[in-house]
């Protein structure tokens, strides 16, 4: 499969941990994405990544959240002391900073429960 | 920032019939307009998408039309089968630079058999 990838599909953790999701972009695709999907809503945007370069960050993503991107290749996420309002799906999306149009595909995402 | 509205949040339809999904946008510099299928369990998939320069845009079945002045846009499905069946998402923002879209919240489309 020459998708986008995430690892892992789900992870239960307990209020107070720490956790950290893996994206693996299509390989031509320089340009990653990840959102944040709760249940019965539409994707919300996180942060983007220009190659290694992280370009903006959304309000949402709270200091406790940092990505990166360290070879413009495969991405982490990182949410430390986690809450239970972090439950939810993590998508990772990428594209092609040079296809016309450019079209965002998505990873299966990792599920977050937080207890 | 932007703000997506989308409705219904759920819809039934027979076989056969069709099913249309509005939205509307609030943001006048939004020059791309995505739909994605999300099937359930699944990843979201853009199915088709159209951009401000473009009044309407078909692809088989379906079909999307947009309205920058009264800045909604709405997409059409005709014919349809139980496939179809899935949460369908609308986006708006600018694809320029980077694509930073806002999603709304999403439609249960049921189709009947």
């Amino acid at each position: 499969d020459t998708g986008v990838s995430q690892d892992p599909r789900h992870k239960i953790t307990k209020r107070g941990q720490n956790v950290t999701f893996r994206c693996d972009p299509i390989s031509e695709h320089n340009r990653l994405y990840w959102y944040r999907q709760t249940l019965g809503q539409g994707p919300e945007f996180l942060t983007y990544f220009q190659n290694e370069a992280q370009l903006e960050k959304s309000r949402l993503l709270s200091d406790r959240f940092s990505a990166e991107r360290p070879k413009g290749s495969f991405s982490t996420l990182e949410i430390q002391r986690t809450e239970q309002g972090d439950s939810a799906m993590y998508l990772c999306a990428s594209s092609r900073e040079t296809s016309y149009p450019e079209t965002q595909y998505f990873g299966p995402g990792t599920r977050l429960l937080v207890l | 920032g932007e703000n997506v509205e989308q409705h219904p949040s759920t819809l039934s339809v027979q076989e056969g019939d069709s099913a249309v999904i509005k939205c509307t946008y609030s943001d006048s510099a939004s020059n791309y307009f995505p739909w994605y299928k999300q099937e359930l369990g699944k990843r979201p998939q853009l199915i088709i998408d159209i951009r401000s320069n473009v009044g309407e845009k078909k692809d088989q079945r379906i079909a999307v039309t947009l309205n920058k002045t009264a800045k909604h846009f709405s997409l059409h499905i005709t014919e349809t089968q139980p496939e179809d069946s899935a949460v369908y998402f609308c986006a708006a923002g600018v694809s320029g630079g980077y694509q930073k879209v806002t999603f709304g919240t999403g439609t249960k489309l049921q189709v009947i058999p």
